[in-house]
């Protein structure tokens, strides 16, 4: 079993609308969570921290659930550039990144 | 001003060759990373060096050997390369510290065995 799960998709949806991404861990000692955004063919890029009290900026809102070991991801007012591949990562030991598979995403006009 | 530049950024090569990957960052960061990103674009780590040591080495063939001549550098020397290792190779770096510090990562160097 993967220690990040995510549900691959891929979720395709009009310019505008509000998309949730969701991602389940197994490993209770991971410290922090961390979206990165991966366009196509392109360097994984840090989007935001995921905190227990839940964080935003600007549409993008991130939320941790330790007790159910669950991470979100919303998206509101979604635009064409946020076409891209989402991945959710667990810290480990300081160092240790773990992602999930990703979960792809292509906002149509 | 690239923070995590690795080169080559695109390698085809015969199987059996033996090739290298480097990376270099400006980033003052205390460690780095080699990440494999296969064909169903799983991000998987292979090694982790710490200020030059060694802190994570992942079930990977003894045919890939990292090198970290200084922390600012970490290069990827691969022996006999297979059809599987195809893939995109990224590295990346992060500073020492507890809780939040993300990982910056270069830009991937494309690698095709034929």
């Amino acid at each position: 079993r993967k220690e990040v799960e995510q549900d691959p998709g891929p979720f395709n949806v009009p310019e505008g609308a509000t998309v949730a991404f969701n991602c389940t861990y197994s490993n209770s000692a991971s410290q922090s969570f961390f979206w990165y955004r991966q366009d196509c063919r392109k360097e994984p890029k840090l989007l935001m921290s995921v905190y227990s009290s839940g964080n935003e900026d600007g549409r993008f809102t991130a939320q941790l659930n330790r007790a159910s070991q669950y991470i979100s991801l919303l998206i509101r007012d979604s635009k064409l550039s946020d076409s891209a591949t989402y991945l959710c990562v667990g810290l480990y030991n300081n160092n240790d990144m773990r992602f999930g598979a990703g979960t792809r995403l292509t906002v149509k006009p | 001003d690239t923070a995590v530049s690795q080169t080559p950024k695109y390698l085809v090569t015969q199987m059996g060759n033996d090739k290298s990957i480097k990376c270099e960052q400006n980033l003052g960061h205390d460690t780095m990373y080699w990440y494999k990103q296969d064909s169903k674009k799983f991000l998987k780590i292979m090694f982790s060096y710490n200020n030059k040591e060694l802190i994570i080495n992942e079930t990977v063939p003894n045919r890939f050997s990292p090198k970290s001549p200084d922390k600012a550098h970490l290069n990827l020397h691969i022996n006999s390369l297979e059809l599987g290792d195809s893939a995109v190779y990224f590295c990346a770096s992060s500073p020492l510290g507890v809780g939040d510090q993300p990982q910056h990562f270069g830009d991937g160097t494309r690698l095709s065995i034929l």
